[in-house]
């Protein structure tokens, strides 16, 4: 595997189930990032994690639960999720958390919330 | 608050007829601009950092400007494979509250 990967692809889920998405990166960084892409709105950030420690949490919603146990890997935990959460939720990775540098992104997580 | 401002938001061009997309942000002297591409139900691939004003980066049909205000991405000769959203972001904020912030994108069509 290189670069960002993400699973699983794609996800539906009642608004009572619980579900994890998994990210990876293999590039060696020690910073990633989880955001949310909705239709006809920029990138949300939404979690931030340099060196294994949360260093943003953008006004996230409790019902989204990020956990980064080492640098490689990121998940982002589901609970009772709203119709409004269905979106494409992405993953990335970059050196380390400074905006100035690179961020690599992975193929994505489609949710539909049902 | 800063900005990221992208446009057009559509853009449909014939294959070879050359144009320009247009990145523009509230914050002067921003320093570190990203384009990224993004195809359909995929994550954005990375495609030009640029620092300073007056730098410039090629890649294959794409280049990538920057003044102190706005970046530009210009398209030569496209080809449909070149079709895609093409996304900006630049780090605004300060300090600890700095973070990478995208535009809401260009989308471009490239027919025959």
């Amino acid at each position: 595997e290189t670069g960002v990967t993400q699973t699983p692809r794609h996800l539906v889920m009642g608004m009572t189930n619980k579900k994890s998405l998994k990210c990876e990166q293999h590039l060696g960084h020690n910073a990633m990032y989880w955001y949310k892409q909705s239709a006809k709105k920029p990138l949300e950030l939404m979690f931030v994690y340099n060196f294994k420690e949360q260093t943003e949490n953008n006004s996230v919603p409790s019902r989204f639960s990020p956990e980064c146990p080492n640098s490689s890997h990121l998940f982002l935990h589901l609970h009772t999720l709203q119709p409004e959460d269905s979106a494409l939720y992405l993953c990335a990775s970059s050196q380390d958390g400074d905006p100035h540098n690179e961020q690599f992104f992975g193929p994505g997580t489609r949710l539909t919330v049902l | 608050e800063d900005q990221v401002t992208q446009s057009p938001e559509a853009l449909r061009l014939q294959e070879g007829e050359s144009s320009s997309l247009n990145c523009s942000y509230t914050v002067s002297g921003l320093r570190g601009l990203f384009w990224y591409r993004q195809d359909p139900g995929k994550g954005p691939e990375f495609l030009f950092t640029l620092y300073s004003a007056g730098e410039e980066k090629e890649k294959e049909r794409l280049k990538a400007t920057l003044t102190k205000k706005e970046s530009f991405l210009h398209i030569t000769a496209p080809k449909p494979e070149d079709s895609a959203t093409y996304l900006c972001a630049g780090p605004l904020g300060t300090g600890t509250a700095s973070k990478l912030t995208f535009g809401t994108g260009t989308r471009l069509q490239v027919t025959l």
